[in-house]
């Protein structure tokens, strides 16, 4: 069954640096999802994409954020200077029918 | 506002008895409504969906769901609790098409033999 995958499964990075974060939606899916988790907290909605341009943004997406489809297969978020904040697990998720949205197993983020 | 409340963050179950996992979401248009369940350290997995229909609906791993349009409510059901059900459930929705998941804060469900 096809999935979604991410890498790397852990990202240990100091403040200030930057950090890009991988995703391989399901190869036919059109529409593309960024979530974050901080620990114990709610999943929340970071960023959409589809037609190769952003269609919705949170407030948390600020000018830090950044999101590329670059060869028709990766779809990654890159944060340019992370914050002790960032610190969260980034999921990814794509759909076909903008529907049932299909999970990755997320990317764990410890900014020291 | 557009939300999803989860009343309760936590459930005890006895295996074998039937559970319920409570969500409301807040009315705007037309919601399509989700379960996804997380276990430790994994992903979220999606359970069930409600986009239009039989009110109730049924999903992976003999959970179900009934959608109730006046009291805006998608609550999460199983007859029969199995320890390995304990997991963290999310309920969630969507209001457009293509649009973003918005999650309730999650109920851990607890299973006991």
């Amino acid at each position: 069954e096809p999935e979604v995958t991410q890498t790397p499964s852990h990202q240990v990075t100091q403040m200030g640096q930057e950090v890009i974060l991988r995703c391989v939606p399901i190869s036919n899916h059109l529409y593309f999802y960024w979530y974050r988790q901080i620990l114990g907290q709610k999943v929340e909605f970071l960023v959409s994409f589809y037609n190769n341009e952003i269609s919705e943004k949170s407030e948390i997406f600020d000018d830090q954020f950044s999101v590329e489809r670059p060869d028709g297969s990766n779809f990654t978020l890159k944060i340019r200077s992370t914050k002790l904040e960032d610190s969260a697990m980034y999921f990814c998720a794509s759909t076909y029918d903008s529907y049932e949205q299909y999970f990755g197993p997320g990317t764990r983020l410890t900014v020291t | 506002a557009q939300s999803v409340a989860q009343p309760e963050d936590q459930v005890n179950v006895a295996e074998g008895n039937p559970l319920t996992v409570k969500c409301t979401y807040s009315v705007s248009g037309n919601p399509y409504l989700f379960w996804y369940v997380q276990y430790p350290n994994r992903g979220l997995q999606f359970l069930l969906k409600y986009i239009t229909g039989d009110n109730l609906v049924k999903g992976s791993y003999g959970f179900e769901a009934e959608f109730n349009k006046s009291q805006t409510s998608f609550h999460l059901k199983k007859p029969s609790a199995l320890v390995s059900d304990s997991a963290l459930y999310f309920c969630a929705v969507i209001y457009n098409q293509g649009g973003k998941l918005i999650f309730g804060q999650g109920t851990e469900l607890s299973v006991k033999p």
